[in-house]
């Protein structure tokens, strides 16, 4: 069975720094991209970046990139998302989700929440 | 970057009847077009892909097509479990990358 497993939620201040993670199981980690996706609460979804977890190879929306970093390591089968300075703009659920069955496979998300 | 423009917003339909969501793309995407649907709390969920293609385990009342910049989601005879809001996504090529429509609501009548 196909699982992402995601990290629990983060409750954050403003200007802290995170990584949140996304660990795949049942299929061949390391042959399919993984995508982050933003979800503010109440509102539509936002493609943010995918990573090739094979060798690293990253790409990012243009809005994200530089706010972002994405990253995976390939011998723990686990993607991550992080921030160096949270805003409160940062706040919403991020999804990972695999190409693996043209990108039918999600995790659960991880509830982000930045609050002074 | 590619915008995607679902139509409508809402859609307020009885049971038992037919649904058509409408999805266009700013550009041509060709057929690397997917349907999502989510409920409340929940991750989206794949329904559709390469335009018209069933992911799996899904009903045979859902079934999409269209190709390049206009594309549709139709769901024959509604049942309860189908109201949700139902999202179209382009995955044609990174850059520009892939995006998603605004969504397209579907509510009880």
């Amino acid at each position: 069975e196909v699982q992402l497993v995601q990290s629990g939620a983060e409750v954050k201040k403003p200007g802290e720094s995170l990584k949140i993670s996304c660990e795949g199981s049942g299929y061949s980690f390391t042959t399919y991209w993984i995508g982050w996706v933003r979800q503010i609460p109440g509102k539509g979804l936002e493609w943010m970046g995918i990573i090739y977890p094979g060798d690293s190879d990253t790409r990012y929306s243009p809005s994200f990139q530089g706010q972002v970093t994405i990253s995976a390591d390939k011998t723990i089968n686990t993607a991550y998302l992080q921030w160096s300075s949270l805003k409160a703009s940062d706040t919403a659920i991020y999804y990972c989700a695999s190409q693996y069955t043209t990108w039918g496979s999600w995790g659960r998300g991880t509830l982000v929440t930045v609050s002074s | 970057e590619i915008v995607m423009t679902q139509s409508p917003a809402t859609l307020s339909v009885s049971p038992g009847e037919r649904a058509a969501l409408s999805c266009r793309a700013s550009q041509n995407v060709r057929s690397n077009l997917a349907w999502y649907q989510q409920k409340p709390g929940q991750a989206p969920r794949l329904l559709i892909y390469g335009a018209s293609t069933r992911a799996t385990g899904i009903p045979a009342r859902f079934s999409g097509s269209g190709s390049g910049t206009e594309f549709t989601l139709t769901i024959s005879s509604l049942q309860s479990e189908d109201f949700a809001i139902y999202y179209c996504q382009q995955y044609d090529n990174w850059p520009p990358g892939y995006t998603f429509g605004q969504g397209t609501k579907l509510e009880i009548k």
